[in-house]
């Protein structure tokens, strides 16, 4: 059993289109971060978000924090062929976890021109 | 302002070598982890790390795998008597704090192939 189940696993949309990645566990977190994997490259940090309800914007993606602290979203809109990648949401369980990032599978994109 | 360096990019060992696995931090940060990344199970914690301690290695098998970060030179994973189910794609990541809501640099990893 993942502690942070990501879905859907697969997405293949045309150029234009909206997205939402979802982001789910039944723990609670003290933040969650979602990044980005190209291939034969590692994870690159897109956002942290840490308080319960929280929205943050990065250009045409929107990240929102579940008002529990136990999931989250991301959402693009109008993707592009250059968004196409691996995106991965990750959370320290808390207390003394500090340091262990466990990740969700992921949810690999792919944007057609 | 270099990010994280990982060496070697790619690593060929044969059964039963030993791969070191190097990893220098972002300058100013004094907190590294290790994480594995199989095609089957994703990104998994493995080793935290500060100078000179090993903090958490929850995430490392018992045996065969070490990790050490000296007062001075670059962290290094060692996987000793390799077997071919070692082979996956190794990231290190630091960060100047113990706090993840400051973020991780990962790099770009070693992707080490057991033959």
């Amino acid at each position: 059993t993942q502690l942070l189940e990501q879905s859907p696993q697969f997405l293949s949309i045309q150029e234009g289109e909206n997205l939402t990645v979802y982001c789910n566990s039944s723990s609670v977190f003290s933040s969650l971060q979602w990044y980005r994997q190209e291939p034969g490259e590692g994870p690159v940090l897109l956002v942290t978000v840490v308080t319960g309800g929280e929205v943050k914007k990065l250009k045409r993606l929107t990240f929102q924090f579940g008002d529990a602290r136990k999931d989250s979203s991301l959402h693009i809109t109008a993707a592009q062929p250059g968004d196409t990648g691996l995106y991965l949401c990750a959370a320290e369980v808390g207390g003394t976890s500090y340091g262990k990032l466990t990740f969700g599978q992921g949810t690999i994109l792919t944007v057609h021109p | 302002n270099a990010g994280v360096m990982q060496n070697p990019r790619h690593l060929v060992r044969r059964r039963g070598q030993e791969a070191r696995l190097r990893c220098s931090p972002m300058k100013g940060h004094s907190h590294v982890y290790w994480y594995r990344q199989l095609p089957e199970e994703g990104l998994k914690f493995m080793v935290y790390l500060q100078k000179e301690n090993i903090i958490d290695e929850s995430g490392m098998p018992k045996e065969r795998f070490s990790a050490e970060f000296p007062k001075e030179g670059p962290s290094i994973l060692r996987i000793q008597q390799v077997v071919r189910g070692d082979s996956a794609a190794y990231f290190c990541a630091s960060s100047p704090s113990d706090r993840s809501f400051y973020g991780y640099t990962f790099g770009s990893g070693t992707r080490l192939t057991v033959v």
